[in-house]
């Protein structure tokens, strides 16, 4: 069964700062990764995804992620955040033969002025 | 704007009462995902319709019943609520086995009271 954990409940960065969010996944074969967003009572948005080819993904906001198999990772960064970026971030894992997307318990980002 | 509709956005209902939520998916979408988020749960899939069958099923209560109809809208049913069934719902769609993604609607916020 594929399953996804995200260490970090709650993370705080200061406004210009850089960010990272960790995301681990557990898949016998090639997964399918994904990034949502979902700022307070909005629904989920697509950050980026990863099928095949480049390891490094970009995406939208200035976001990008780093798919490491060695390391069945999938981390999320970006170079200085905004006090938009605000918001709870999903990592999401489908099975290359699967349907569903399989979530993380989520990160919730605070950013300090 | 998802292209993906939900309605209502909030609904408020006694225990033991049933409703029944909607979810219009993206023009060209043939499938349909319904999940479920509580803060004790996380994000957790209900159930998968692709072009009016039952593709897939998650942890959905005996209680829950879905369907999707011909014109691809779908709808879920919750009866005998409990108060443990408080969540926000959410629907997303995409074209078969999300090659290019899901994309979630905003959600309907569901409270028994």
């Amino acid at each position: 069964a594929q399953s996804v954990t995200q260490p970090d409940i709650h993370i705080t960065v200061s406004e210009g700062a850089s960010l990272e969010l960790r995301c681990n996944y557990s898949y016998g074969a090639t997964p399918y990764l994904f990034w949502y967003v979902q700022s307070p009572g909005q629904g989920l948005q697509l950050l980026l995804k990863y099928f095949s080819g480049d390891t490094l993904v970009q995406g939208i906001k200035g976001f990008e992620a780093e798919f490491k198999r060695s390391q069945s990772s999938f981390n999320l960064r970006k170079p200085s955040v905004h006090w938009s970026d605000a918001a709870e971030y999903f990592c999401a894992v489908r099975g290359a033969a699967g349907n569903k997307l399989t979530f993380g318990g989520g990160t919730r980002v605070l950013v300090k002025p | 704007d998802s292209g993906v509709t939900q309605t209502p956005k909030h609904l408020i209902t006694a225990t033991g009462q049933r409703v029944t939520l909607r979810c219009s998916p993206r023009s060209g979408d043939l499938s349909v995902y319904w999940y479920q988020q509580s803060l004790d749960q996380g994000l957790q899939f209900l159930i998968q319709y692709y072009n009016g069958e039952e593709r897939a099923k998650g942890n959905i209560l005996e209680r829950f019943s879905a369907q999707q109809f011909p014109d691809l809208h779908s709808e879920l049913n919750l009866s005998s609520l409990e108060l443990g069934d408080s969540a926000l719902y959410f629907c997303a769609s995409s074209v078969l086995r999300g090659a290019k993604g899901y994309t979630f609607g905003s959600g309907t916020r569901l409270t028994v009271v």
